[in-house]
């Protein structure tokens, strides 16, 4: 079955850096986009980036464009989301979700179960 | 930038039909798509393409679109309805996603 896992969350200080892993298994992962979508304590869902499925393309959202990068190892079945100059309003739990194309344009058709990232002095 | 709207909350009986709308206030977006988000879980999508729905949901969730709004309908609500749902597009001038403000599903 589609899983998808994230892992490296946790408390890093403002203007630091943290890099969230998100590993696929169950499906032909270098056939598929995948996106980071991030929610705020109580807050709603953001969508924050994709990468296409052979990573040639990649988008971000207006808040973190600049300071995240997101990039792919097909060979492992995982994502990597860099995250730089981490400020407060960062601070949400983060979901790796796949895309129903490999384009990227389609919907969130699996999603993990989320990575912490909280972000204070 | 794109906005979708979505009332804050909607009360139901079990037993009686939730409709949650979600409108867009700006022309170009591609279909729409509900998900599903319980207490501390992750989201679950349960209707894509407007009026979609994956396999493994209950054919009590419908979705339709008339105009620039689209809504989302449960059947015979449950108990275990009860959860926060989003409405989302594609924004096809920023290649952005968007999501609305979601709506928080009571069940009485």
């Amino acid at each position: 079955q589609v899983q998808l896992e994230e892992s490296g969350g946790g408390v890093v200080q403002p203007g630091r850096s943290l890099r969230l892993s998100c590993t696929a298994s169950g499906f032909i992962f270098r056939n598929f986009a995948i996106h980071w979508v991030r929610q705020a304590p109580g807050k709603g869902l953001e969508w924050v980036t994709v990468i296409w499925y052979d990573g040639s393309v990649k988008f971000f959202a207006d808040s973190v464009k600049g300071r995240f990068t997101i990039s792919r190892d097909n060979s492992k079945n995982t994502v990597i989301l860099q995250m730089n100059s981490l400020r407060v309003e960062d601070t949400a739990v983060y979901y790796c979700a796949r895309d129903h194309n490999g384009d990227g344009l389609g919907y969130f058709d699996y999603w993990g179960h989320g990575a912490l990232v909280t972000v204070s002095s | 930038s794109y906005v979708l709207t979505q009332p804050p909350s909607v009360s139901v009986a079990p037993g009686e039909t939730a409709t949650i709308t979600c409108e867009r206030k700006t022309a170009g977006s591609y279909s729409v798509q509900w998900y599903q988000q319980k207490p501390g879980q992750a989201p679950v999508l349960v209707i894509y393409s407007y009026s979609d729905r994956p396999s493994g949901i209950p054919e009590r969730f419908s979705g339709s679109n008339s105009g620039n709004t689209a809504t989302l309908t449960i059947s015979r609500v449950e108990a275990g309805d009860e959860a926060d749902y989003y409405c989302q597009v594609w924004d096809t001038s920023t290649y952005h996603f968007v999501f609305g403000s979601g709506t928080k599903v009571t069940v009485l």
